[in-house]
């Protein structure tokens, strides 16, 4: 069955620089999340899109951005990185109407800013 | 705000016994649904088992299992017959159910060892 894509698997950006990060939900899945994880910690909701629409807004730094396209993938864009961006970043999809699921998580982007 | 917290950071059972991990979890919702993630050296979260809170039936997957007490607002995993595999770092997840939800709260983790 096909999982909930993440791109690039590993990234190393200097400080000041942009990332973006890609996600490509589970087909059929209309609701994209994402967290991030630092070392040793649980995941921190970042930002979710519902049909192409925000839905929720988490601890997101002004320095981040997303957005869910036509398709339903999303995009985390990251720009003047800092040396404490450095985490797991995840990407997870699930069916709106159906909250009783769990998320599907991707493999993550571990992104590490020198 | 809801807030999730698991007490023991690290727990280890012994191969092919039962081990639980507690989660306790702070509400006012009346509907929302529980679940237990499961996080191994990976790094892929892998969802374990999930509750609804409407359900009084506790959920059971196999081997994992849980005894959700929704007056304590207590939610504990029990993993009986312990492999090496299922040695990994468990979440414990909080989700609401009305209309705007969506995102889930997360514990701070257990880190679960297998002895062999």
């Amino acid at each position: 069955a096909a999982g909930v894509i993440q791109s690039p698997r590993h990234l190393i950006k200097e400080k000041r620089e942009t990332a973006t990060l890609k996600c490509y939900p589970i087909p059929r899945h209309d609701t994209v999340y994402w967290y991030q994880q630092g070392p040793g910690q649980d995941p921190q909701f970042l930002i979710s899109f519902y049909e192409k629409m925000q839905s929720d807004k988490g601890s997101i730094p002004d320095r981040f951005s997303a957005q869910q396209f036509s398709d339903y993938h999303s995009e985390l864009n990251m720009s003047s990185l800092e040396l404490g961006d450095s985490a797991l970043y995840f990407c997870a999809s699930s069916f709106r109407q159906g909250q009783g699921y769990g998320y599907t998580f991707g493999s993550g982007t571990r992104l590490t800013v020198v | 705000a809801q807030t999730v917290t698991q007490s023991q950071p690290e727990m280890s059972v012994q191969e092919a016994e039962t081990v639980t991990l507690s989660c306790t979890y702070d509400t006012s919702e009346s509907d929302y649904y529980l679940f237990w993630y499961k996080q191994p050296p990976s790094r892929q979260m892998i969802l374990v088992i999930r509750q609804e809170a409407y359900k009084q039936q506790n959920a059971t997957e196999n081997r994992f299992s849980v005894n959700f007490q929704k007056a304590a607002k207590s939610f504990s995993l029990k993993i009986s017959d312990s492999q090496l595999g299922d040695a990994a770092m468990y979440f414990c997840a909080y989700r609401s159910a009305g209309t705007n939800a969506g995102k889930s709260t997360f514990g701070d983790g257990t880190t679960l060892t297998v002895k062999p």
